[in-house]
């Protein structure tokens, strides 16, 4: 079936630091979702992209759609404390009806 | 406030017991779903339902079974036949307004189900 990979798995930042994520498959995409999942809790829809080349922002978050549809990013400006969490990101399958989750990128930060 | 409602939060059962997990959502959505997320993992979909009394597999289906009586319920049993239950079970839902519909789709707070 279809993988996303997701790069870094891990990374430690400096609080007040920028932070950028990606997210690549295999297989061609329609639509990027990034999600946020903070420590014991379910994830969080962050930012939804529907378009190649869509540049969205969500407050501090922006996430592009790649143009060769195989990836998606997501950058964090300015990192603060509670940006702690893992951030995964998603993409249709089956047709449409399923949910494909990528890895995950755990984001620590040092204060 | 409309959301999806997940309980218990901590769940603890004896090996070789079935248990249920409820999963509840009052945003009028059509479509529910059921992942499994083991520690420092990602989600993986283990049924999924998008209308009543109809559902799905996903890909880890074995030792699990659902039920789909009421649009805004869809809960979970957790076999005995069920290897490794112990994890962290997320419930989500999605609106399927017709032709076109958006694949955003919305979780419970979880639950965690420990077996020993």
């Amino acid at each position: 079936g279809q993988q996303l990979n997701q790069s870094p798995q891990s990374m430690f930042i400096q609080e007040g630091e920028d932070v950028s994520m990606n997210c690549t498959s295999s297989s061609i995409f329609n639509t990027w979702l990034w999600y946020k999942q903070d420590p014991g809790e379910g994830p969080v829809l962050l930012i939804a992209l529907y378009k190649a080349g869509e540049l969205t922002s969500n407050g501090r978050l922006t996430a592009q759609f790649g143009i060769t549809r195989k990836d998606s990013f997501l950058n964090i400006s300015a990192s603060i404390p509670s940006d702690v969490g893992i951030y995964f990101c998603a993409g249709p399958t089956g047709g449409g009806n399923k949910l494909t989750f990528g890895t995950g990128t755990q984001l620590k930060v040092e204060l | 406030d409309g959301g999806i409602t997940q309980s218990p939060k901590y769940l603890f059962r004896k090996e070789g017991q079935n248990v249920t997990l409820s999963c509840e959502q009052n945003l009028n959505h059509d479509a529910m779903y059921w992942y499994r997320q083991d520690p420092g993992q990602g989600l993986r979909l283990i049924y999924y339902s998008q209308i009543v009394n109809d559902f799905q597999k996903g890909d880890i289906a074995e030792g699990y079974s659902v039920s789909r009586e009421k649009k805004e319920s869809f809960p979970l049993t957790v076999t005995s036949a069920q290897k490794n239950p112990t994890a962290f079970y997320l419930c989500a839902s999605r609106d399927l307004p017709g032709q076109g519909a958006p694949h955003e789709q919305y979780f419970g707070p979880g639950t965690r189900l420990t077996v020993t």
